[in-house]
């Protein structure tokens, strides 16, 4: 059971190119998160979904897209990307329904806009 | 809105000596309360959860954590630290909107 799965792990980006983080979970979850995670700053909430084709913005979604065309499948776009967009940016589900409401986490992706 | 407090940015501990890292939290009513830990290069890992009933919750690593309604908080607390719970430790709070809230951590230092 991997649970929550990243990529990449590391990566270093010039101001305006693009990429996709990629996370993956295999634990059936509905709901998915991206958190980023910046120091003394805590987790801030980035976007969010709550099954299949449903996402919401969070409390930091600008420069950001997301998609969820699958259960498994949660990829955070990065258009064009900014030096505020450095930062580690994590990935979690969880399981609402079954009143856990406990988060799931992934590894992190470290991210470096130059 | 709920909001999530950790006036602490870092505490520093002997090893052996006893620690509390503070959690305030504002939501209306009585939210699900989570602390979750860090280490270096990882991500958040669950050490104890608080969803209704007795307000002393045990964790793992020997950690508890103490609901307080009175005083909207839910401090984290050890007996004896080791050198091995070195680690960011972040306060969560899940209200109405199901979307977990966290504070901004806590660095815990652990000196030999």
């Amino acid at each position: 059971n991997a649970g929550v799965t990243q990529t990449p792990k590391f990566r270093i980006l010039k101001i305006g190119q693009s990429m996709t983080l990629q996370c993956t979970q295999d634990m059936n979850h509905n709901y998915m998160y991206w958190y980023r995670q910046d120091p003394g700053m805590g987790l801030k909430l980035i976007y969010y979904s709550v099954g299949a084709g449903i996402t919401d913005k969070g409390e930091v979604p600008n420069g950001y897209n997301v998609s969820r065309s699958t259960t498994e499948d949660f990829p955070l776009r990065l258009e064009l990307a900014a030096p505020s967009q450095t930062s580690v940016y994590f990935c979690a589900s969880n399981d609402r329904e079954s009143g856990a409401n406990v988060l799931t986490f992934g590894a992190g992706s470290r991210l470096t806009v130059l | 809105a709920q909001s999530v407090t950790q006036p602490d940015i870092h505490i520093t501990v002997s090893e052996g000596a006893s620690l509390e890292l503070r959690c305030n939290y504002s939501y209306g009513a009585t939210p699900y309360l989570f602390w979750y830990v860090q280490s270096p290069g990882q991500g958040l890992q669950l050490l104890l959860k608080y969803f209704s009933g007795d307000t002393l919750v045990q964790g793992i690593k020997g950690f508890e954590a103490e609901f307080k309604r009175s005083q909207s908080s839910f401090n984290l607390r050890k007996p004896s630290v080791h050198w091995s719970d070195a680690a960011e430790y972040f306060c969560a709070v899940v209200g109405g909107s199901y979307i977990p809230t966290f504070g901004r951590g806590t660095s815990l230092i652990v000196h030999p």
